[in-house]
């Protein structure tokens, strides 16, 4: 079954840390690039950041340069997301999605909530 | 950055009705527009790609069209399952790559 599945969400005090990993698993993991789209609580769709298919390449939107860092384990077929100096406008469900021609999302996961608060 | 503003904000239909999303882009973004579906405590859904093509899967119903600063998205005979939030993104000019701010279509 192609999927992909998010888990590390959680609720973090501003300023602390958190690793979301994404699962892939019925598709060659290693011939995708990847990225992670947040939604904050009742509102649209934001880019976050991106990796290349080998992991060369790193993208980030402004915001999160600096403090989120995209990596891939193609071993574990596991694309993650380390999220330092966590803010409050970073509240939001976090979602991998699929990159199946530089900026097409055509596989997305359930999402990950992450709640920043005090 | 390339903004794209999605009209209008609310789309409110009937069953069987056409419906008729619009997408302009703050500059031309050739035919590198895709479209999503999100009903509510789900993943977005890609539905069209590059500006016309269908996703896998996706029923004939739903069509794009455009091209340069403006797209439209067609679903030519609402169903019930199609009453949901849809988004427009763009992978011409990145990063980064933007999403319209969403058209919600709700059964009148």
């Amino acid at each position: 079954q192609v999927q992909m599945v998010e888990s590390g969400g959680g609720v973090v005090q501003p300023g602390r840390s958190l690793r979301l990993s994404c699962a892939a698993s019925g598709f060659s993991f290693s011939t995708y690039g990847f990225h992670w789209v947040r939604q904050a609580p009742g509102k649209g769709l934001e880019w976050v950041a991106a990796i290349w298919s080998d992991g060369s390449k790193e993208y980030y939107t402004d915001s999160v340069k600096g403090r989120f860092t995209v990596s891939r384990d193609s071993s574990k077929s596991t694309l993650y997301l380390q999220m330092n100096s966590l803010r409050d406008d970073d509240t939001a469900v976090y979602y991998c999605a699929r990159d199946s021609a530089v900026g097409t999302f055509d596989l997305w996961g359930q999402g990950t909530l992450v709640t920043v608060s005090s | 950055e390339i903004v794209l503003t999605q009209s209008p904000g609310t789309l409110s239909l009937s069953p069987g009705e056409r419906a008729t999303l619009s997408c302009r882009a703050s500059q031309s973004v050739s035919s590198y527009l895709a479209w999503y579906q999100q009903k509510p405590g789900q993943a977005p859904r890609l539905l069209i790609y590059d500006a016309f093509n269908r996703a896998t899967g996706i029923p004939a119903r739903f069509s794009g069209s455009g091209s340069g600063t403006d797209f439209t998205l067609t679903i030519s005979s609402l169903e019930p399952e199609d009453f949901a939030v849809y988004y427009c993104q763009q992978r011409s000019n990145w990063p980064p790559w933007t999403f319209g701010q969403g058209t919600k279509v709700e059964i009148k």
